[in-house]
């Protein structure tokens, strides 16, 4: 899988958009972005995954450059819930249920109210 | 629905002693994933199970070993504590179908003193 580099830490005011960049500079063709959270001293939570277009769901959008090099994953209105370390995972096909995932420091997300 | 069950939620062993934690996933989710993670770090990847069988191992000594049931459910085991173990153990079950997300449970908390 391939290696992302993310900012140790970010600020973002309450009810702003915060986005979160990750370079994947590496990633091959057949690689997805993913996005966790993990709120402290709790379990990480799943957020949204990509492969080449921008993806949106309920919790936040995702935007893959052209060239798949980069992403940035969108929290449009950022709440003091959404303090967390936010993890980039670059994950190839895994076929056959091999489902093992690389976590990196992450980037401390922090909320000002 | 339950989510990724996981027990104990804290437990303390001393040095030298064996531990075995339990993991119950998602129902209909047929793969279980397990994780250690100490302070600071973010999770890292040691065992995948898939319909009972290993599917994949992080780079973890042979102190540690897991097993899935015939329910799915996990078990993971350490022999030989050390202090260096002490560390939040993380379970996650996905579906077992490619570039599906994986849903964590709460973790536990071991503490080896």
């Amino acid at each position: 899988d391939a290696k992302t580099t993310q900012p140790p830490s970010m600020d973002c005011a309450e009810g702003r958009a915060a986005n979160l960049p990750c370079n994947h500079s590496t990633i091959s063709g057949n690689e997805y972005v993913y996005w966790y959270r993990q709120i402290h001293s709790q379990g990480p939570q799943y957020i949204i995954h990509g492969l080449k277009n921008n993806e949106t769901n309920e919790m936040a959008s995702l935007i893959i450059t052209e060239d798949r090099k980069s992403s940035t994953l969108i929290l449009p209105h950022a709440t003091l819930r959404d303090t967390a370390v936010y993890y980039c995972i670059v994950r190839g096909y895994s076929g056959g249920g091999a489902d093992g995932l690389t976590f990196g420091k992450g980037t401390h997300l922090i909320i000002q109210p | 629905d339950a989510g990724v069950t996981q027990s104990p939620t804290h437990l303390i062993k001393t040095r030298g002693q064996h531990v075995t934690l339990r993991c119950s996933p998602i129902s209909g989710h047929k793969s279980v994933s397990w994780y250690q993670q100490v302070l600071g770090q973010g999770p890292q990847f040691i065992f995948q199970y898939y319909e009972k069988e290993e599917r994949g191992r992080g780079n973890f000594p042979d102190r540690f070993s897991a097993r899935q049931f015939p329910n799915y459910s996990s078990e993971l085991n350490v022999n030989a504590l050390l202090l260096g173990d002490s560390a939040l153990y993380l379970c996650a079950s996905t579906l077992g179908r490619p570039n599906t997300e994986a849903f964590f449970g709460q973790g536990t908390r071991l503490t080896v003193v």
